[in-house]
């Protein structure tokens, strides 16, 4: 079965440290794709990354970076100096590609809420 | 933002009624995705159309009913409304080609049923 779990309900830091989003995910397929959105209190789901299953390699994009372990099941996101405006509900979600690509439905965890206090 | 409109942005009914959530995805994109996210069963799939035919099904009720119209907006029709169909409903969209799997999502409409 397909599975996402973010076993961090809610994380507090103090502006400028770097935070860590843990993200595990269960899959039997070999071909799938990994995200991460981000909530901010206004509500809407921002897209942040995506990552196919077939691409290891580690990425960095400003402030923020993305590890990703098949050997652990891992996709991990983090902040490196946190500001306040980093301070959301952040999703890491899972699809897995079906009838030839035709649907790619995510499956979400339970989201990580991070708090940046100033 | 993403492209995605969905309106309208919030809804006040009572248990009983029927409404009608709308969706116009991004330009170009033939894909159309219905998600629910609640305090208690988080962000569930609902279900998605693909150029006007319905694709893949999640936890939709039967109580609820989407479609895809040819100009491509989609509309979630929720009828019989309980309580605990007080939710944020989101619509996202996704492109064609290399990044399909990649889905683009609307505000949400915040639905509050009374």
């Amino acid at each position: 079965a397909q599975k996402v779990t973010q076993a961090q309900t809610e994380i507090s830091v103090v502006e400028k440290e770097d935070v860590t989003l843990d993200c595990v995910y269960e899959t039997r397929d070999t071909t799938y794709y990994l995200f991460w959105y981000k909530q901010p209190p206004s509500g809407e789901l921002v897209f942040l990354i995506r990552r196919n299953s077939f691409d290891e390699q580690n990425e960095i994009s400003g402030r923020y970076s993305w590890n990703f372990q098949k050997s652990t099941s891992s996709f991990n996101f983090t902040i490196t100096a946190s500001q306040v405006v980093d301070s959301a509900v952040y999703f890491c979600a899972l699809s897995e590609p079906r009838y030839g690509g035709a649907t790619n439905k995510l499956i979400f965890g339970t989201g990580t809420l991070l708090a940046v206090q100033p | 933002d993403s492209g995605v409109t969905q309106t309208p942005k919030h809804l006040i009914t009572a248990t009983g009624q029927r409404v009608t959530l709308r969706c116009s995805p991004r330009s170009g994109d033939l894909s159309v995705y219905w998600y629910q996210q609640s305090l208690d069963q988080g962000l569930q799939f609902l279900i998605q159309y693909y150029n006007g035919e319905e694709r893949a099904k999640g936890n939709i009720l039967e109580r609820f009913s989407a479609q895809q119209f040819p100009d491509l907006h989609s509309e979630l029709n929720l009828s019989s409304l309980e309580l605990g169909d007080s939710a944020l409903y989101f619509c996202a969209s996704s492109p064609q080609g290399r990044y399909q799997e990649t889905q683009y999502f609307g505000p949400g409409t915040r639905l509050l049923v009374l």
